[in-house]
């Protein structure tokens, strides 16, 4: 069965200390792992789409990376308005192109 | 221009009672789908679909039906509401070339509690 699992729940970061959230994946075959950016009250917002081990792409302060098992969202220097909820998401041979399963996300408090 | 509007955003109701909420999309795509998000649990699909008349389930489909008659709107029934049905629904469509990958356009979701 394919499963997602994001680490930490929720973390707390002065502006200007650098992290990463981590996303661990199981998934019979790796059509694409996604990330998402959620705001309260809003719908999630995508981020990046990772295929293969090896891969990465950035985005202003946040780089995502994708190994075999893992992915992990890096955040170099955030501010305040980089405080969101962050979802990965991954999609697998067998679930088909429409199936996404979700992690429950990690909660980013950035303070000033 | 949000291009993928929900409604109502808000709803409350009562066990037993029949709810539809309602998605629109103004940007022609072929695959629209249901989610509801629960605390801890993520974002789970209840029902997809991916062209005029054509659904399919989806990991929590049980109590929800689904009717797309025209590609600009999808929408999602609950017969009979029940206390377990109290979630956020979001609408998302395919942005992809195709539609059927996962880089999903969200919208901004309905709250519904069932008392």
């Amino acid at each position: 069965e394919d499963q997602v699992t994001q680490s930490p729940e929720a973390l707390r970061l002065q502006e200007g200390e650098s992290s990463s959230l981590n996303c661990s994946y199981t998934v019979s075959g790796l059509r694409g792992l996604f990330w998402y950016r959620q705001d309260p009250g809003k719908g999630p917002e995508f981020l990046f789409t990772l295929y293969s081990a090896g891969e990465e792409k950035e985005k202003e302060r946040l780089k995502a990376t994708l190994t075999k098992k893992e992915s992990f969202l890096h955040i170099t220097a955030p501010k305040p308005e980089d405080s969101a909820t962050y979802l990965c998401a991954v999609q697998g041979f067998s679930g088909g192109y429409n199936k996404l399963i979700f992690g429950a996300g990690t909660r980013l408090a950035v303070h000033p | 221009d949000a291009g993928i509007t929900q409604s109502p955003r808000h709803k409350v109701t009562e066990t037993g009672t029949p709810v539809t909420l309602r998605c629109h999309q103004t940007e022609n795509h072929r695959y629209m789908y249901w989610y509801r998000q629960d605390p801890g649990h993520g974002l789970r699909l209840i029902h997809y679909s991916y062209g005029v008349k054509d659904t399919d389930k989806g990991e929590v489909s049980d109590g929800y039906s689904v009717s797309r008659s025209k590609t600009e709107d999808f929408l999602l029934t609950l017969e009979s509401a029940t206390s377990s049905q109290t979630s956020v629904y979001f609408c998302a469509m395919g942005s992809g070339g195709t539609g059927n990958t996962g880089e999903l356009f969200f919208g901004e979701g309905s709250r519904l509690t069932v008392l």
